[in-house]
């Protein structure tokens, strides 16, 4: 079956600094989706990515997806602290099952 | 209500127990998906309703795990037996309105979830 794997499993940054998480998976997605899910809440849904090498911005977030389809990041830049929970990207199916990867925990130092 | 409501929010059982995890959709919301979350791991889908018709339950991990939506709202889900391997977070998810008939990519807004602690 499909499988999503995220890396890397944590990071911690110091507040300002650069973040980065990485989603590969085993085969061609219809999309993906990326969540946060700060620590003892639920996933709540960021941005969707469709179409093959798109991108997308929000504020300090960019999210891409890779011109295969089978990978996608998501960057955020100047980190704030209230950045900080776990990041998740999931594949989609073509009626909405998601695959979850392992998600990035991050932690920002202020 | 303005968002997916679960019940209970913690449940607490000993081995052998039965339980039953409750979730209310966003109101209209068509498709209503079950997750079970293990601590420190990503959701892991089990199953899949649009309406009241379960169209998915690849993920289900054993028999002992059933899940209805009968009248294409509220769904629950029973897990019977219980095993110190079923404690984790069950989360639940509703998306799509009820205008279209939901496709790839609707944005799943999920549930606080029910923390099943099997001791």
């Amino acid at each position: 079956g499909q499988q999503v794997m995220q890396i890397p499993q944590y990071q911690h940054v110091q507040e300002g600094e650069d973040f980065t998480t990485y989603c590969n998976s085993s085969t061609t997605l219809s999309n993906i989706q990326w969540y946060k899910q700060r620590p003892g809440g639920h996933p709540v849904f960021l941005i969707q990515l469709v179409k093959s090498g798109e991108v997308k911005k929000q504020k300090r977030l960019t999210f891409q997806f890779g011109e295969a389809k089978k990978n996608s990041s998501l960057h955020i830049t100047a980190t704030q602290t209230t950045d900080v929970g776990t990041y998740f990207c999931a594949g989609g199916t073509s009626y909405g099952k998601l695959t979850f990867g392992q998600g990035t925990i991050l932690t920002v130092h202020p | 209500g303005a968002g997916v409501s679960q019940s209970p929010r913690y449940k607490v059982a000993k081995r052998g127990q039965d339980v039953a995890l409750r979730c209310d959709p966003i109101s209209g919301h068509v498709s209503l998906f079950w997750y079970q979350q293990a601590l420190g791991q990503g959701p892991e889908f089990l199953t899949y309703f649009q309406n009241e018709a379960q169209l998915d339950k690849s993920g289900l991990p054993s028999d002992r795990f059933f899940a209805e939506r009968p009248e294409g709202s509220v769904s629950t889900l029973k897990i019977q037996r219980t095993q110190q391997e079923d404690s984790a977070v069950y989360l639940c998810a509703s998306s799509s309105p009820r205008t279209t008939s939901g496709g790839p990519g609707d944005t799943q807004y999920f549930g606080p979830g029910t923390r099943l602690t099997v001791l």
